[in-house]
């Protein structure tokens, strides 16, 4: 079945340090993929998506490049911030069955 | 203005107890679910509604029971509570579709049972 792996974490920065969060999935066919970020006490919400190899999804100066070579989906941040501390999930979408397969989540510590 | 709001917040309750926790949306969704978020943050669907029909259904113990009385609600009722059963529950909605259009999540029930 369709899976997603990320990195483990906790992943401890600097403020203004470069992040990266690896993000790998298996399934077939052409999933779109997201990335979700839960900051404490709250729900998921939705950080960038891309839905067709090749398409990068960027917001709040975070990217992901969708790479079907790799089957990977790593997100980026060139200069994180206190606030940017939460937990990244990863997901991949596709059409049947019509639900998210998350991966296990990276908690992100960023101090000051 | 909450889009998807969740009550409880916090439920603590024994073993053997029923408890429910109710989900409304005011974005005008579709489609709405369940998603069990356990200690180590594995975040789990659990049922997927679709105009008050049920899509998905994944290995969820017969105690827990969606209840959808319009496609703007999505309650849980849990029977014969277990310790296994302490989480964070999440209710989500989504157009019909969320090829294009992301879940949006409550904040989430945290589900204590001593």
């Amino acid at each position: 079945g369709d899976s997603v792996t990320q990195m483990e974490g906790p992943v401890t920065l600097s403020e203004e340090a470069f992040l990266t969060i690896n993000c790998t999935y298996t399934a077939t066919g052409y999933p779109s993929l997201f990335w979700y970020v839960q900051y404490p006490g709250e729900g998921l919400q939705l950080l960038l998506k891309a839905t067709k190899a090749d398409d990068k999804g960027s917001n709040k100066g975070f990217e992901a490049t969708y790479r079907k070579e790799t089957t990977s989906f790593h997100l980026e941040k060139g200069s994180v911030q206190v606030s940017d501390s939460a937990v990244y999930f990863c997901a991949l979408y596709k059409a049947a069955g019509n639900k998210l397969t998350f991966g296990g989540g990276t908690r992100v510590l960023v101090k000051p | 203005d909450t889009a998807v709001s969740q009550t409880p917040k916090y439920l603590v309750t024994q073993m053997g107890n029923d408890k429910s926790i109710k989900c409304e949306q005011n974005l005008g969704h579709d489609t709405m679910y369940w998603y069990k978020q356990d200690s180590k943050k594995f975040l789990k669907i659990m049922f997927s509604y679709n105009n008050k029909e049920l899509i998905i259904n994944e290995t969820v113990p017969n105690r827990f029971s969606p209840k959808s009385p319009d496609k703007a609600h999505l309650n849980l009722h849990i029977n014969s509570l277990e310790l296994g059963d302490s989480a964070v529950y999440f209710c989500a909605s989504s157009q019909d579709s969320h090829r294009n259009s992301p879940l949006h999540f409550g904040n989430g029930t945290r589900l204590t049972v001593t």
